[in-house]
């Protein structure tokens, strides 16, 4: 069984800081690896894809990077703001045939 | 608005009783699925759904049902309520399932809170 880990499960940060969240996984046959956004409350919001063809991808303030040989993926957050504050996930796709989850990191950006 | 709905939002029942959750997806998109979240265990896939009339299973689709009769509603039962099956619930859709060349992004709905007591 395929196996995805986040560590920390927490992260506390002052405003402005750069940070990077990150995912392990154990899939050699990595399809993509995708990243999502839980607010509390809410369902999961889908922030980047990551092919496994690609390295990586950019949206905004988000940057998220895919190393297949080490297992290894981390999202990059610029400037972080208080907005950001939420629970991020990372999911991977591969051989499994559907997608296996982290359980998330929580970040708190701090005014 | 376009997107995807889930109801009920927080739904309260006893063991042993049927439940059914909503789920429906303006979008069209052909593909559905069934999550449930849970401290320890994080999202977990329930059931799956390819298009109109075709299911399959999840890593954890025992004591549920599921049904597509249209492609835009993916309705969730449990047969008979446990406690083991207290959770929030998503529903998620997706233009293709996640695997070449139809890599795209899950949409998700904003879930049910169900406790079975």
């Amino acid at each position: 069984k395929q196996e995805v880990t986040q560590i920390p499960a927490a992260l506390s940060v002052p405003e402005g800081e750069n940070l990077v969240l990150n995912c392990s996984f154990t899939d050699s046959a990595i399809y993509n690896l995708q990243w999502f956004r839980q607010d509390p409350g809410k369902g999961l919001t889908s922030l980047l894809l990551i092919q496994s063809s690609q390295r990586e991808q950019t949206s905004g303030r988000l940057n998220a990077s895919l190393d297949k040989s080490s297992g290894r993926s981390t999202l990059y957050i610029a400037a972080s703001q208080p907005g950001d504050s939420a629970t991020y996930l990372c999911a991977e796709s591969g051989s499994a045939r559907q997608l296996t989850f982290g359980s998330g990191t929580q970040l708190t950006v701090l005014p | 608005d376009a997107g995807i709905t889930q109801s009920p939002r927080y739904k309260i029942t006893e063991t042993g009783r049927q439940v059914t959750l909503m789920c429906h997806q303006t979008w069209s998109h052909s593909y559905m699925f069934w999550y449930r979240q849970d401290l320890g265990h994080g999202l977990r896939l329930i059931y799956y759904s390819a298009a109109a009339d075709i299911t399959d299973k999840g890593e954890v689709p025992d004591g549920y049902v599921v049904s597509r009769s249209k492609t835009e509603n993916f309705p969730l039962t449990l047969e008979s309520a446990t406690r083991s099956q207290t959770s929030v619930y998503f529903c998620a859709s997706s233009t293709g399932y996640s695997r070449p060349p139809r890599n795209s992004p899950l949409h998700f709905g904003n879930g049910t809170r169900l406790t079975v007591t």
